[in-house]
């Protein structure tokens, strides 16, 4: 059971490339997350998507945008990577956005850098 | 004022030590209360749920205080391996978004 599965797991962009990241989860999980994380500091929510079909935006979503594939799958897209933009993204999923003690899962991180 | 608020540490403490780690929460309405522990470079994995009658998990004790707005974390005896850094998760009913606290370290030396 491979979980949260997040490619790539390590990339270096130039200002002003674009890029997707891709995540997949194989828990049948309806919540699915975008998150970024500065090493040394907390996670801040990017975008979720609280089932399929649905996106919203979280704390931090200038300069990026998602796509809910399907069920599964949860992309992640930098249109015109910002050296601000260099942290670490991790995918993320849960069995229900409004569940209580919903418990969430995360990949194995993304370390993006712009250069 | 941050949701959720965390001391940041790093608490340096030497095996065998009792260490306890405090999160304040500013949002009357949640309703979810969670422990994550994060090792260095590694994605956050779920270490224990708090309940509102408190709960024990081996050498873990979670503690919720609702009047006073926080969580708390206990950890005796403590290991080389209990190492990380221990984030707090709120959740407030039926909105669902969880919100992560920025994290305490802590360090066990031997």
């Amino acid at each position: 059971n491979a979980g949260v599965t997040q490619t790539p797991k390590f990339q270096v962009l130039k200002t002003g490339q674009s890029m997707t990241l891709q995540c997949a989860q194989d828990m049948n999980h309806n919540s699915m997350y975008w998150y970024r994380q500065d090493p040394g500091m907390g996670l801040r929510l990017i975008y979720y998507s609280a089932s399929e079909g649905t996106t919203d935006k979280g704390e931090v979503p200038n300069g990026y945008n998602v796509s809910r594939l399907n069920k599964r799958e949860f992309s992640l897209r930098l249109e015109s990577a910002a050296p601000s933009q260099t942290f670490v993204y991790f995918c993320a999923s849960s069995e229900a956005w409004s569940r209580s003690g919903n418990t969430i899962y995360f990949g194995e991180g993304s370390w993006l850098t712009v250069v | 004022r941050k949701e959720v608020e965390q001391d940041p540490g790093p608490f340096n403490v030497p095996e065998g030590a009792t260490v306890a780690f405090n999160c304040t929460y500013s949002n009357s309405a949640s309703q979810s209360f969670f422990w994550y522990r994060q090792d260095c470079r590694k994605e956050p994995k779920l270490l224990m749920s708090v309940y509102s009658s408190g709960n024990e998990d081996g050498r873990f004790t979670a503690q919720l205080n609702r009047a006073s707005q926080y969580i708390s974390l206990l950890i005796r005896d403590s290991k080389l391996s209990d190492s990380a850094t221990y984030l707090c998760v709120v959740k407030p009913a039926n909105a669902g978004k969880s919100t992560f606290g920025d994290g305490t370290t802590l360090t066990v030396k031997p």
